[in-house]
């Protein structure tokens, strides 16, 4: 079956350092989307990405899908406290529902 | 968010019991999703529906059984709980009308099977 797998499992900066997680996946997908979950919390959508080259920025996020839509990134720049939490990216393949990667946590130390 | 609501929000329960968990919804969304998320494998799908008595298996189904008799209400059952099925689990829906749009989650049931 389909398998997304995302690195780094878990990731420490500084504050004010940039963060990157990255996604791949073992079919060619339809789209992908990235949720955030903080500690305790549940997943939260952020964004979702469609065609092949695509680039999407939320303020001091980007995310970039690949052009053989295999592969995706987030870029977190200067991060804040705020930002801790758990990324996750999904998959969507074929069949009805998502498959997501194992989720890259991000740690920051003040 | 969404209009989702989990129940219960923590359950502590005996191997080899049976166990419900309710998924509520307010906004008459057709998919409906259970996943379970543990320590080192992300979240997993269990199963999701596509409509009121329209149901499929996910990844991780085993053990796992669900229901939709109405639009708003998906349930999950175990029906003789393990100690491998101690997990968060999460309901959520499609808000687009299609399935896999973006996602939108419960708050979370914790179980633990002793």
């Amino acid at each position: 079956g389909q398998q997304v797998m995302q690195i780094p499992q878990y990731q420490h900066v500084q504050e004010g350092e940039d963060f990157t997680t990255y996604c791949n996946s073992s079919t060619t997908l339809s789209n992908i989307q990235w949720y955030k979950q903080r500690p305790g919390g549940h997943p939260v959508f952020l964004i979702q990405l469609v065609k092949s080259g695509e680039v999407k920025k939320q303020k001091r996020l980007t995310f970039q899908f690949g052009e053989a839509k295999k592969n995706s990134s987030l870029h977190i720049t200067a991060t804040q406290t705020t930002d801790v939490g758990t990324y996750f990216c999904a998959g969507v393949g074929g069949a009805d529902g998502l498959t997501f990667g194992k989720g890259t946590h991000l740690i920051i130390q003040p | 968010d969404a209009g989702i609501t989990q129940s219960p929000r923590h359950k502590v329960t005996e191997t080899g019991t049976p166990v419900t968990l309710r998924c509520h919804q307010t906004e008459n969304h057709r998919y409906m999703y259970w996943y379970r998320q543990d320590p080192g494998h992300g979240l997993r799908l269990i199963h999701y529906s596509y409509g009121v008595k329209d149901t499929d298996k996910g990844e991780v189904s085993d053990g796992y059984s669900v229901s939709r008799s109405k639009t708003e209400d998906f349930l999950l059952t175990l029906e003789s709980a393990t100690s491998s099925q101690t997990s968060v689990y999460f309901c959520a829906i499609s808000r687009g009308g299609r399935a896999n749009t973006e996602a939108f989650f419960g708050q979370g049931t914790r179980l633990t099977v002793v």
